[in-house]
């Protein structure tokens, strides 16, 4: 089945303890990105790559990390987390981020709370 | 980079058009509006895009001004499954070419009634 896998699912963190949230595509994607969600705010895009080894900001990067050595994975790194990262995260993908159409294809979703 | 703006809510009677707009008035020429919706906190889902031509698929159509600073989708006859959030979403162009920078509103809450 083709999908967008992430993980966790649910994470909950205290300030300054590393971690990563996983994220993986088996449908060949070139074009990868990371958003976050919180309420009023919608949602906002972390990082994205056009390819393997290239990756460029999003609107919000501050506090992260993002690297792409594999196609199909895209992790998301926070070094040192703190509450204000508290949000539910999203991981995407599409065919290739230079076509018009660019139809992203979105995991299901990861809640981090951090403490 | 270009700005979305769209109203935070909107209700719709269950078989009528649903028409929601949004504002991008920076937008600049080389650069695609796209629209998705989410249902609940699931992974956000492809509507439609577009450049300056209306469009219409299966799903909804895009009607983009001639100057291209608004846009507006419509859903031609609402059914309540299609009460979501809608998020109109710029994407950043440099020069003559699409980047994968993403800007999007905040979205709209779009409650379908009976």
């Amino acid at each position: 089945e083709a999908q967008v896998t992430q993980n966790p699912r649910y994470l909950i963190t205290v300030t300054g303890k590393k971690l990563t949230v996983t994220c993986s595509q088996n449908m060949n994607h070139e074009y990868m990105s990371w958003y976050r969600q919180d309420p009023g705010l919608g949602l906002r895009q972390i990082y994205y790559s056009m390819n393997v080894e290239v990756t460029d900001k999003g609107d919000v990067p501050e506090g992260y990390k993002v690297s792409r050595k594999e196609k199909r994975n895209f992790p998301l790194i926070l070094e040192s987390p703190s509450p204000n990262q508290t949000s539910l995260y999203f991981c995407a993908s599409s065919v290739t981020g230079s076509e018009p159409r660019h139809e992203q294809y979105f995991g299901p979703g990861t809640r981090l709370t951090v403490t | 980079d270009a700005k979305t703006t769209q109203p935070p809510s909107m209700d719709c009677a269950e078989g009528r058009a649903a028409n929601l707009p949004c504002n991008h008035s920076t937008i600049s020429g080389n650069e695609y509006v796209y629209w998705y919706r989410q249902i609940h906190s699931q992974g956000p889902q492809y509507i439609i895009h577009g450049l300056k031509n209306n469009e219409t698929n299966e799903m909804a159509s895009l009607i983009i001004t001639e100057d291209r600073k608004s846009s507006t989708l419509i859903l031609p006859h609402a059914t309540l499954r299609d009460t979501a959030v809608y998020y109109c979403i710029v994407r950043v162009a440099t020069g003559s070419s699409n980047t994968g920078k993403l800007i999007f509103g905040q979205g709209t809450t779009l409650q379908v009634k009976p």
